[in-house]
């Protein structure tokens, strides 16, 4: 069954670092999301990606986040200075059309911000 | 939607029913999903409900009324390994994120 990858499964950094991570998305899915979860916390929307734009993002998502489909795989988040507090689980997840759709979410990415 | 409630906790004895609430705002409400997360994993769907009624799948059943702003997940025959925290989250027209719920953490014992 198709899944959606995501690398590496836990990062370790320091902060004020940058950190790159990766999902590979379902491959005929168009729309491309990040999830964070704050460890004992909700899930939490930050960003939707679709047509190589952003189309919808959160309080959250504020200018040190960004997201890319650096090629027809691979759709990033990046997060250009870490603070502690980014220390979470971060999902990303996709779907075939947006509205009425069911999302597929990774394994998520264990970010550790020392 | 936003302001999702369930309950924290619930448990449950392996081959018994166990019935998760979820309530939410239902101002432009567009869709109400389940999902089960086991710890350090990834939600996984479970179902989705956009009309009024029941939507059975094997063991799993959930329910809808819109005009209540009022969902339930449904698990029949629990097995040990339904043992998980279940999301309930909803999605509001012309947007595309989901807004979850802090999930329900379910325990079945023996």
């Amino acid at each position: 069954e198709p899944e959606v990858t995501q690398t590496p499964s836990h990062q370790v950094t320091q902060m004020g670092q940058e950190v790159i991570l990766r999902c590979v998305p379902i491959s005929n899915h168009l729309y491309f999301y990040w999830y964070r979860q704050i460890l004992g916390q909700k899930v939490e929307f930050l960003v939707s990606f679709y047509n190589n734009e952003i189309s919808e993002k959160s309080e959250i998502f504020d200018d040190q986040f960004s997201v890319e489909r650096p090629d027809g795989s691979n759709f990033t988040l990046k997060i250009r200075s870490t603070k502690l507090e980014d220390s979470a689980m971060y999902f990303c997840a996709s779907s075939v059309w947006s509205q009425g759709d069911i999302q597929y979410f990774g394994a998520g990415t264990r970010l550790s911000v020392l | 939607g936003q302001n999702i409630d369930q309950p924290t906790e619930m448990t449950a004895t392996e081959g018994a029913i166990v019935q998760i609430n979820c309530t939410y705002q239902t101002s432009g409400f567009n869709g109400l999903f389940w999902y089960q997360q086991h710890a350090g994993e990834a939600p996984t769907f479970l179902s989705y409900n956009v009309l009024d009624g029941l939507e059975e799948k094997g063991r799993f059943s959930s329910f809808l009324s819109r005009s209540k702003g009022y969902s339930y997940l449904l698990l029949k025959e629990l097995q040990m390994k339904d043992s998980a925290s279940y999301l309930c989250a909803d999605r509001s027209y012309n947007t595309d994120k989901l807004i979850f719920g802090t999930g329900t953490r379910l325990q079945v014992f023996p």
